[in-house]
């Protein structure tokens, strides 16, 4: 089994809203990450987390921030988002083996619109 | 500066026959290579991968071939079929969990 679920599918909201985005992975994987893609572009990494660890955030705006409540579930609060913030969200999750050659296993995504 | 490179951003070629998808990159100190297959709105589905310490890999009508001393990879699907239309990105990973990805290739596969 290489599934990553996501919720919800679709999300629309305003600029002063604020809602989450979450993640599960059942596959014991210890890596998670939040990725945005735009589209006919490649995924743009956010946030890396290791062993429930924040790892890697790729300098991205503090109105994004993720969670990590355990090894299976990855959120993204959402807050006082701008329209430009609209994009496909996906997580992944992969081993975290430490050597260089993991797969990482990717969601359906969520479609977020900023009105 | 572009680490992985997918020169063709787009290839057309008839159901039955192989397609061929080219993708370079420039860090030799990538030592995974990875394809994912993109449908519209959805998110990227892993494919095959291989590592730099093999030549090629394969897995049913998926072949991945790495020339190393090229820094040249490329997929090979045989036959192809009208649902292997869909955008091809090839990404390469380092030690530190980050995917480096080319700009995709957009597959069509005419019946």
């Amino acid at each position: 089994d290489t599934e990553v679920t996501q919720t919800p599918k679709h999300l629309v909201m305003g600029m002063t809203n604020k809602k989450s985005l979450k993640c599960e992975q059942h596959m014991g994987h210890r890596a998670m990450y939040w990725y945005k893609q735009k589209a006919k572009k490649p995924p743009e990494l956010m946030f890396v987390y290791s062993y429930e660890k924040l790892s890697i955030n790729e300098s991205v705006p503090s109105r994004f921030s993720p969670e990590c409540p355990n090894s299976s579930l990855l959120n993204l609060h959402l807050h006082a988002l701008q329209p430009e913030d609209s994009a496909l969200y996906l997580c992944a999750s992969s081993q975290d083996s430490g050597t260089g050659t993991d797969t990482q296993y990717f969601g359906p995504g969520t479609r977020l619109t900023v009105l | 500066d572009q680490q992985v490179k997918q020169n063709s951003p787009s290839l057309s070629v008839q159901e039955g026959r192989i397609s061929i998808l080219n993708c370079d990159y420039t860090n030799s100190m990538f030592d995974y290579f990875l394809w994912y297959k993109k449908y519209p709105a959805e998110g990227p589905t892993f494919l095959i991968s291989i590592s730099s310490i093999k030549d090629k890999n394969e897995d049913g009508r998926f072949t991945v071939f790495l020339n190393k001393s090229a820094k040249h990879l490329s997929l090979h699907i045989v036959p192809s079929q009208p649902g292997d239309s869909a955008v091809y990105f090839c990404a390469a990973s380092g030690w530190n969990r980050k995917l480096i990805w080319g700009l995709g290739t957009s597959l069509a596969v005419n019946p």
